[in-house]
């Protein structure tokens, strides 16, 4: 059956260094890849999507990459600021079904100052 | 307006009660959709509506009953609800319901219900 995995343990990291999430999956064949952030008790805010053809997608201080060979996204926030303390979902489509977005369990961050 | 609003934010209810989720948007988005989110999950895709149009059900109890009034709004209706369905209800939206879409969803702030 069809697998997100994130890391379920919390990244802890000090303000300034680069936070880096990792996001697997397994029987899929996801079209494109999207990572969320959520905070507690409000739905998850839109980040990046990455398409299947796509190795590498910035978006000012946040960088995606999308392996479709090693089936990994891995998700980068350099210069990490306390404000980026939050939970990361990724989530994943699947080109060969209806359209759905299926979401991993997430990753929470916490930036210490 | 790149808004989704939702109301209430917190619901308590029994599980005799009946009660309405409403969910609004105003960006022209064609495809809503709601959510069920349990403390430490991911969301989980209950409905999803296309065009005004129930496209898909994830195999939802009916006691959950979605309606569709028109394309900028989006109601769950609740009824006879069991203690377990307890969760973050969140409604989301996004421009087109496609299977080759690349849309994002966008979400509202979700509903928290508690039903005792």
């Amino acid at each position: 059956s069809q697998k997100i995995e994130q890391n379920s343990e919390a990244l802890n990291i000090q303000e300034g260094k680069t936070a880096t999430l990792t996001c697997n999956y397994t029987n899929y064949s996801p079209a494109y890849l999207q990572w969320y952030r959520q905070d507690p008790g409000r739905g998850p805010v839109f980040l990046l999507l990455i398409r299947e053809n796509e190795k590498e997608k910035r978006k000012e201080r946040l960088k995606v990459t999308f392996d479709t060979t090693l089936k990994q996204s891995l998700f980068h926030i350099t210069a990490s600021q306390p404000a980026d303390s939050a939970t990361y979902l990724c989530a994943l489509d699947r080109k060969d079904s209806s359209y759905k977005l299926i979401f991993g369990s997430g990753t929470r961050l916490l930036v210490r100052p | 307006d790149t808004e989704v609003t939702q109301t209430p934010k917190h619901l308590v209810m029994g599980m005799t009660n009946k009660k309405s989720l409403k969910c609004e948007q105003h960006m022209g988005h064609r495809a809503m959709y709601w959510y069920k989110q349990k403390a430490k999950k991911p969301p989980e895709l209950m409905f999803v509506y296309s065009y005004e149009k129930l496209s898909i059900n994830e195999s939802v109890p009916s006691r959950f009953s979605p309606e569709c009034p028109n394309s900028s709004l989006l109601n769950l209706h609740l009824h006879a609800l069991q203690p377990e369905d307890s969760a973050l209800y969140l409604c989301a939206s996004s421009l087109r319901p496609s299977g080759t879409s690349t849309d994002t969803q966008y979400f509202g702030p979700g509903t928290r219900l508690t039903v005792l």
